[in-house]
């Protein structure tokens, strides 16, 4: 099967642009986490949607969103970008159906000017 | 919510000694415990998981340990090679309120294996 992936590969944006990244599951997969990467911060979950569904919500602002169509792909958006959003977005797959093994993407690498 | 802490957060061993990171956790209803991979550039990879049923799992050079009463969780290298670099991630999975069978996964901060030829 083919693995998880991620378009762009890498971004470069402005403050105040907005920017939406986008995931592909492996076949089969329901569920899409999303995680934001920094050095200082380590992974920390976003979001996460099942079936077009978001079932669950990590700590960050409305500045960030997604959803998720019904072939599974999913998008998330950051709007009103901060030199803080600079990190990398991670991705990950599952069956989506409990403590489960989660297949990461390679990751879009956002940088913020 | 959760909480993973995770130590050290970098770790040097010489090229066939054993290494082992430890982690802990907040919620005692935290259920399954698995542990990622990412070398330099690349996306993390699964190498080990354990859940809370079992106190053990080995795979060839690596095992993991759970000790639920204590809440924490250790991962173990043995006859490390070069190539066993990398940052590595344990996590911690916590369902959902309400029996749901879904949840998410916390993450601790990393340790960054350094293996020395």
């Amino acid at each position: 099967k083919a693995g998880v992936t991620q378009t762009p590969r890498y971004l470069i944006k402005t403050r105040g642009q907005q920017v939406t990244l986008s995931c592909s599951p492996i076949s089969g997969h329901r569920s899409v986490s999303w995680y934001q990467q920094t050095p200082g911060q380590g992974l920390q979950f976003l979001f996460e949607y099942f079936s077009e569904t978001q079932r669950n919500k990590g700590n960050f602002p409305g500045r960030f969103s997604g959803r998720q169509f019904s072939n599974s792909r999913s998008e998330m958006n950051v709007s009103t970008l901060e030199l803080g959003d600079s990190a990398l977005y991670l991705c990950a797959s599952s069956l989506g159906v409990g403590r489960e093994t989660q297949y990461f993407g390679p990751g879009t690498r956002l940088l913020v000017l | 919510g959760e909480n993973v802490e995770q130590h050290p957060s970098t770790l040097s061993v010489q090229e066939g000694d054993s290494a082992v990171i430890k982690c802990t956790y907040s919620d005692s209803a935290s259920n399954y415990f698995p542990w990622y991979k990412q070398e330099l550039g690349k996306r993390p990879q699964l190498i080990i998981d354990i859940r809370s049923n079992v106190g053990e799992k080995k795979d060839q050079r690596i095992a993991v340990t759970l000790n639920k009463t204590a809440k924490h969780f250790s991962l173990h290298i043995t006859e490390t090679q070069p190539e066993d670099s990398a940052v590595y991630f344990c996590a911690a999975w916590e369902s959902n309120a309400g029996g749901t069978s879904y949840g998410k996964l916390t993450f601790g901060q990393g340790t960054i294996l350094t293996v020395h030829p």
